[in-house]
């Protein structure tokens, strides 16, 4: 499964919105159990990935609610509904609905 | 409080083989799955495989055939081990442990969020 992201690259203003996106060459919608099995994750400058989102839209256990995601089974969208200093990084999205995993190029956020 | 420490040797040889530990502490390595993924320098992430704490594996098919995980529960330790390397498995190599996912609708599981990741360890393969 082929993530693609956009954009590669975001610069962005404090306090105001973001968004990134993910499209999958595949559906990540499990038919069976209605799960869409696309997760998020920041990577901050010089620290290993951290989990955001996970199962399409659940925020990971201490994300603020100012970070939400939403999509359907092939194009995702992590929004930033105010950009703070603390989110710039890389984000990536990733796919566990069919193995193996799958990540996204990553999109860098800068403020 | 949970934490993932990777050890390494830095440094590798082309064509020989890279073992990689990570040390899990404050955690039984129980009802998780132990994930390996790699990150080139300046590159993004790529998943190499998990290991369930029976044994069970799954490795990425594109390592053809290259890359094993074992884990000690006793000594609270999963390994990667790679071999025939060459300078393009040059990597921050980390580990991250993988919660189950309960699929309710299916009365079934699921491997889940990466939710705990290590520092990494960089190794270098080269001459």
């Amino acid at each position: 499964v082929v993530l693609t992201q956009t954009p590669l690259s975001l610069p962005v203003t404090p306090g105001e919105p973001a968004s990134i996106f993910c499209r999958s060459s595949h559906s990540l919608l499990d038919p069976d159990d209605g799960n869409t099995y696309l997760d998020w994750y920041l990577q901050k400058p010089g620290q290993s990935p951290q989990v955001l989102i996970y199962t399409l839209s659940h925020r990971a256990s201490g994300v603020p609610d100012r970070i939400s995601a939403s999509g359907s089974g092939t194009d995702f969208t992590l929004k930033i509904s105010r950009v703070e200093a603390e989110d710039v990084g890389v984000y990536y999205c990733m796919q566990r609905k069919k193995f193996p995993c799958t990540f996204g190029q990553g999109t860098r956020v800068e403020v | 409080q949970v934490q993932l420490q990777e050890s390494g040797p830095g440094l590798v040889k082309p064509s020989e083989t890279l073992s990689v530990t990570c040390t899990i502490s404050g955690a039984l390595l129980t009802d998780y799955y132990w994930n390996w993924i790699r990150q080139a320098p300046g590159k993004g992430l790529e998943w190499i495989g998990y290991i369930w704490h029976s044994g069970n594996t799954y490795y990425n098919p594109s390592f053809k055939g290259r890359v094993s995980m074992s884990i000690d529960t006793s000594r609270s330790q999963v390994s990667l081990k790679m071999i025939s390397v060459t300078a393009a498995d040059t990597a921050v190599y980390y580990c991250a442990r993988q919660e189950v996912e309960v699929r309710v609708a299916v009365s079934g599981t699921t491997p889940g969020q990466l939710d705990l990741w290590g520092h990494g360890t960089l190794v270098t393969v080269s001459s």
